[in-house]
């Protein structure tokens, strides 16, 4: 069974459009992430929720807007999509937060978009 | 920024230990070494962490240095699978977020 899973896998669509990343976990875990890695490689982390509530806002435009309809999941919907959107997106999940509670994230598979 | 510093790339022969080492020199008494590692259009997969103590699991060995400025993780036998960007990071806090630098690229050689 898939721990952290995305969709779509992949995603290529026309600059201007708004789109909608799904992630679901089934470990059980009350916190969920989004990251973007961009065409460079670099990984930087863009939202938080611990127990559908937003806790890290990364300096991300409000076209990035996360929703958390329950623990297991946290969508990504992007309004008005640029070029510069072009990435691949990881959705991570992890049990609890704060000091004294440090646990590792476990990371999807990623989806790739392609803005044309 | 990243709070640790990792060289670009390394080599290692398939079948020996790879041993990558990591600078965080900066790292507060709260934080944790992370670990994590991402084969080529993967999603990042964590190996190991620790806060003072050497740590040891089925994948890697994990040695901080006493004074916890330094660390290496250790793969002792590394397999061509093994080859893929290793990511040193330190993390803690309210946030749990995890700020990735340049990582190490290790190539395993057959």
């Amino acid at each position: 069974d898939t721990a952290v899973s995305q969709t779509p896998k992949y995603l290529v669509t026309q600059m201007g459009n708004d789109k909608s990343i799904k992630c679901e976990q089934n470990l059980g875990h009350d916190t969920m992430y989004w990251y973007k890695q961009d065409s460079k490689k670099f990984l930087k982390i863009m939202f938080s929720y611990n127990n559908k509530e937003l806790i890290i806002n990364e300096t991300v435009p409000n076209r990035f807007s996360p929703k958390s309809p329950d623990k297991a999941h946290l969508n990504l919907h992007i309004n008005s999509l640029e070029l510069g959107d072009s990435a691949v997106y990881f959705c991570a999940s992890s049990q609890g937060i704060g000091t004294g509670t440090n646990q590792p994230q476990h990371f999807g598979d990623g989806t790739r978009l392609s803005i044309l | 920024d990243a709070k640790t510093t990792q060289p670009p790339s390394m080599d290692c022969a398939e079948g020996r230990a790879a041993n990558l080492p990591c600078n965080h020199s900066t790292i507060s008494g709260n934080e944790y070494v992370y670990w994590y590692r991402q084969i080529h259009s993967q999603g990042p997969q964590y190996i190991i962490h620790g806060l003072k103590n050497n740590e040891t699991n089925e994948m890697a060995s994990l040695i901080i240095t006493e004074d916890r400025k330094s660390s290496t993780l250790i793969l002792p036998h590394a397999t061509l699978r093994d080859t893929a960007v290793y990511y040193c990071i330190v993390t803690g806090g309210a946030t749990n977020k995890l700020i990735f630098g340049t990582g190490t690229l290790l190539a395993v050689q057959p």
